[in-house]
């Protein structure tokens, strides 16, 4: 049974480019979870969703980042006009859901800014 | 306002001895609580977790002891071993499918 999967694992973009990360959750697994880790830091959570719908994004900066979990495909978290401030480590996290509060962690995408 | 707090950011045990790492909380609808530990490069890799309903939990050598009224939790493993050197990050929720609130994490060195 495979984990969580991310990609890439690295990606470096210049400043004012676009960021896609993506995250496929483990088989059977219907909830997704973003997170970011800044150096020396804990995980911060940055939003929840389920099939097609965002449940929580509390913890998303409201302006250039967006995410989505389609119906066909993995989740994307997505940066957009990238400053250096985005260098970090996105990780993704999978349950599923009802019942089962333990989330799986994928290996991250490290976002480096230039 | 950290709401989950790891005051120690290392911890130095030696092989064998019983490795115990600290978590306190400030959130008091906090209900569920897991402990995750995390090599470099990696994603975290879950390893115990606890409800409100229990005040301890066994997972071979892991266990977790939950003190409601104080708000602390804590993880012990024994006997440790060198492979248990790695970041350990408490966190918690509210309610289960919640978002998770991580302390920012111990660095668990376990010495030969």
């Amino acid at each position: 049974n495979a984990g969580v999967m991310q990609n890439p694992r690295h990606l470096v973009r210049r400043r004012g480019q676009e960021a896609r990360l993506r995250c496929s959750p483990m088989k059977g697994h219907s909830h997704v979870y973003w997170y970011r880790q800044l150096p020396e830091e804990g995980l911060k959570f940055m939003v929840y969703l389920q099939k097609e719908n965002i449940i929580d994004e509390s913890g998303m900066p409201k302006e250039r980042f967006s995410a989505e979990f389609p119906k066909e495909g993995p989740s994307i978290l997505r940066i957009q006009q990238v400053v250096r401030g985005d260098s970090a480590a996105y990780f993704c996290a999978s349950s599923p859901g009802t019942e089962i509060y333990e989330q799986y962690f994928g290996p991250g995408t490290r976002l480096t800014v230039t | 306002d950290q709401q989950v707090k790891q005051n120690s950011p290392s911890l130095s045990v030696q092989e064998g001895r019983i490795s115990i790492l600290n978590c306190d909380y400030t959130n008091s609808m906090f209900d569920y609580f897991l402990w995750y530990k995390k090599y470099p490069a990696e994603g975290p890799t879950f390893l115990i977790s606890i409800s409100s309903i229990k005040d301890k939990n066994e997972d071979g050598r892991f266990t977790v002891f939950l003190n409601k009224s104080a708000k602390h939790l804590s993880l012990h493993i024994v006997p440790s071993q060198p492979g248990d050197s790695a970041v350990y990050f408490c966190a918690a929720s509210p309610v289960i499918g919640d978002g998770l609130t991580f302390g920012k994490g111990t660095h668990l060195i376990i010495q030969p």
